[in-house]
């Protein structure tokens, strides 16, 4: 069975931290995603990944970084936390499937920045 | 750009009763179209899926038709359980082999409660 894992479902942190998020996936996908999701406004694309090292910003990376060494794990950085970035974060992992991608999502982390 | 629009939300309805999301799209060229759930406390789940104009998706009695006259891919269920309560995404993607990797947009999503 497919599976993305996220390394924590509820987080609080306080403003100023530097926070870590991190997703692992198990189906050797060249591709990983991260995700922001607001009541009223879905899911926002913050950072994708296509290979290991690559990435690429989405419709709002400011405020984020991430991190990519290994194929099969993609990190989220929030550099200084702050009270805007409270939301939920998904990750998600895809591959070209006879033309085709599909994602993949974890369970998600409800990031509290207070 | 890409972008998708759900139909306001939420929508309440009994059981047994007839369901139908509203989702259109703005996108160039052929893009594949994805209906997309997440119950209370999960993360997302793909529900059906279409790749081009006229194909019609389906899972678990719900459905979805690629319609590129009008660029909408309305879901619909024929009798809802209070299983289905849970939030639908509508969500596009360019076709594989571009620079775009499978990149979702996303609709706002439409919460749907189903009372016994």
């Amino acid at each position: 069975d497919v599976k993305v894992t996220q390394s924590s479902r509820y987080l609080v942190k306080r403003t100023g931290e530097k926070v870590f998020l991190e997703c692992v996936q198990d189906m050797d996908h060249e591709n990983m995603f991260w995700y922001r999701q607001d009541p009223g406004l879905g899911l926002r694309l913050i950072y994708f990944s296509y290979d290991v090292k690559m990435k690429e910003k989405g419709d709002i990376p400011e405020g984020y970084s991430v991190s990519r060494e290994k194929k099969e794990r993609f990190s989220l950085i929030l550099e200084s936390a702050s009270t805007n970035q409270t939301s939920m974060y998904l990750c998600a992992s895809s591959s070209d499937r006879g033309g085709i991608y599909e994602q993949y999502f974890g369970p998600g982390t409800r990031l509290t920045v207070t | 750009g890409n972008s998708v629009t759900q139909m306001e939300g939420p929508v309440t309805l009994s059981e047994e009763a007839f369901l139908t999301i509203n989702c259109t799209y703005t996108a160039t060229g052929y893009p594949s179209l994805f209906w997309y759930v997440q119950y209370p406390g999960e993360g997302l789940q793909l529900l059906l899926k279409a790749t081009k104009a006229d194909d019609k998706g389906s899972n678990k009695g719900f459905e979805a038709t690629y319609r590129k006259e009008t660029t909408s891919f309305h879901l619909e269920k024929g009798s809802v359980q209070v299983s289905d309560s849970a939030v639908y995404f509508c969500a596009l993607s360019d076709p594989a082999g571009g620079t775009s990797y499978g990149k979702l947009t996303f609709g706002q999503g439409t919460i749907l409660t189903v009372h016994p």
